[in-house]
C-alpha cells in the first residue's frame, strides 16, 4: 500500500524567505508524484508532477521539487515566498497513470509580511 | 476550455436525509474520480469511473453511497441516508485517456454538512 507523509500541517514563512514543504512517500513500485495547491475557496490545482523523467521538476509560480529515490522524498521549494503563496499544499502519489491518488495530510502555508 | 464543475458548492442536510452531488468533468475526459476530505484528515479516494464503468470503487465507505455515470459524461454521488460522519468536502477530478491519464484536474468541491 502507498502512503504519503507531509511533515508539518502548518508552516509560517516571511515574505521573500525560502518555502520548503516536506513530503515523504512509501510505494512498492516506482511512483508518480504530485504537488497540488488549494487557494482559499478554490479547487485543487496541479503545481508540478514527477513521472520518471528528470528528478528536478519545475512547476508553476516558481515552485520546484526534487525526487530523491534513496530518501523516498519529494520536497517542494520556492526560493522567495510571495503573499499570494498563502494556501494549502498537498503531496500525492499514484503507482500508475490513471490510478487513484493517495494524498498526504496537507500543509497550510502562512506568509507574513 | 471549461474546468471540472461541481454542484452544489455547499449543502446542509439533516441526518437521515438524502443528498445528491453532481460532477461535470472536462469535456472528452474518460476518467472521473471522486475523493473526500473529512475535516482534519487527508483527502481520500472514493471511486474511479472509466467512461460509464466503475474501474475502482475500493474507497466507497459503505452502501449508503451510490455513484453513477450514465452515458459516460457527468457523474452523481448520492448519499442515502446521510450520517454525521459523512460531513466533509467531496472533490471530483477528471483526466484524459492514454498518455495524459496521470494528470487529474480537480473541481472546487462540494462542502457537505450533515447536522
Amino acid at each position: 500500500a502507498q502512503s504519503v507523509t507531509q511533515l508539518g500541517s502548518h508552516v509560517s514563512v516571511s515574505e521573500g524567505a525560502l518555502v520548503l514543504l516536506r513530503c515523504n512517500y512509501s510505494s512498492s513500485v516506482p511512483p508518480y508524484l504530485f504537488w497540488y495547491v488549494q487557494y482559499p475557496n478554490q479547487g485543487l490545482q496541479l503545481l508540478l508532477k514527477y513521472t520518471s523523467a528528470a528528478t528536478l521538476v519545475k512547476g508553476i509560480n516558481g515552485f520546484e521539487a526534487e525526487f530523491k529515490k534513496s530518501e523516498t522524498s519529494f520536497h517542494l521549494t520556492k526560493p522567495s515566498a510571495h503573499m499570494s503563496d498563502a494556501a494549502e499544499y498537498f503531496c500525492a502519489v499514484n503507482k500508475a497513470a490513471g490510478n487513484k491518488l493517495t494524498f498526504g495530510g496537507g500543509t497550510r502555508v502562512l506568509v507574513k509580511p | 476550455e471549461a474546468g471540472v464543475t461541481q454542484f452544489p458548492s455547499h449543502s446542509v442536510i439533516e441526518k437521515g436525509q438524502t443528498v445528491t452531488l453532481r460532477c461535470d468533468p472536462i469535456s472528452g475526459h474518460d476518467n472521473l474520480y471522486w475523493y473526500r476530505r473529512v475535516m482534519g484528515k487527508e483527502i481520500k479516494f472514493l471511486l474511479h469511473f472509466v467512461k460509464e464503468s466503475k474501474q475502482d470503487e475500493s474507497g466507497m465507505p459503505n452502501n449508503r453511497f451510490l455513484a453513477e455515470r450514465t452515458g459516460g459524461t457527468y457523474s452523481t454521488l448520492k448519499v442515502q441516508p446521510a450520517e454525521l460522519e459523512d460531513s466533509g468536502v467531496y472533490f471530483c477530478a477528471s483526466s484524459q485517456d492514454r498518455d495524459r491519464m496521470y494528470e487529474q484536474y480537480f473541481g472546487p468541491g462540494t462542502r457537505l454538512t450533515v447536522t
